[in-house]
């Protein structure tokens, strides 16, 4: 199974910070590479495949980077609703893989 | 737009099977893969496995033994059974559609999700 690790597992910022997440793949997996947004008591919400490319939707201040075994997405100006849970996820074979996740906290 | 709904028991005791619906909507469940998902409480995301319209499965190695996931076209529907469960499959369970794009795949959009409970 290729283990895909984040970092940091925590991280506090604030309203209008730029953050960045890190993913870190066991083995090279090029750019298959996907980001989800979970806020409590919901599903995550999918917002980058490709390792860059940003879902329909989803705002601009997100942007992913990275090929094969490292990766990052970056939040440009932190908004209030973006305070949640980040997870990374390869889709470059299975059993697909998570990330043990990001919270992004106040 | 596709949604999918996730139902069954909330409650299964350790040993016996966990049986859970995926009801899709707004769309159709052909041309698709349809997965399920777990989430244990607190916890990260772990795949389960996911079946072809068609009927073609492929599992997680982890849960192989004892997960079947079915699909139902004429209801839109498709399905997960666990056997001999245990406390470890306390989780809440989601079903997702895998869409892709070119050599890419991801999965949205996912249900609401079910929390299941393993507990006598």
């Amino acid at each position: 199974d290729i283990q895909m690790t984040q970092s940091p597992s925590s991280l506090s910022a604030s309203v209008g910070d730029r953050v960045t997440i890190t993913c870190r793949a066991s083995q090279s997996i090029s750019s298959y590479l996907n980001w989800y947004q979970q806020k409590p008591g919901e599903a995550p919400k999918f917002l980058i495949y490709a390792a860059s490319s940003l879902q329909n939707g989803v705002p601009s201040r997100f942007s992913g980077s990275g090929s094969g075994t490292d990766f990052t997405l970056t939040i440009s100006s932190l908004q209030p609703e973006d305070f949640a849970t980040y997870f990374c996820q390869q889709s470059y074979s299975t059993p697909h893989t998570f990330g043990q996740g990001t919270k992004l906290e106040i | 737009q596709v949604q999918l709904q996730e139902s069954g028991p909330g409650l299964v005791k350790p040993s016996e099977t966990l049986s859970l619906t995926c009801t899709v909507s707004g769309g159709s469940i052909s041309n698709s893969y349809w997965s399920w998902i777990r989430q244990p409480p607190g916890k990260g995301l772990e795949w389960i496995g996911y079946i072809y319209y068609t009927g073609s499965t492929n599992y997680n190695p982890s849960l192989k033994s004892r997960v079947t996931i079915l699909v139902d076209t004429s209801k839109s529907q498709f399905s997960l059974k666990l056997t001999s469960v245990t406390a470890a499959d306390t989780a809440v369970y989601y079903c997702a559609r895998i869409d892709s794009s070119t050599y890419y795949n991801w999965f949205d959009p996912w249900g609401q999700g079910t929390l299941v409970t393993v507990s006598s």
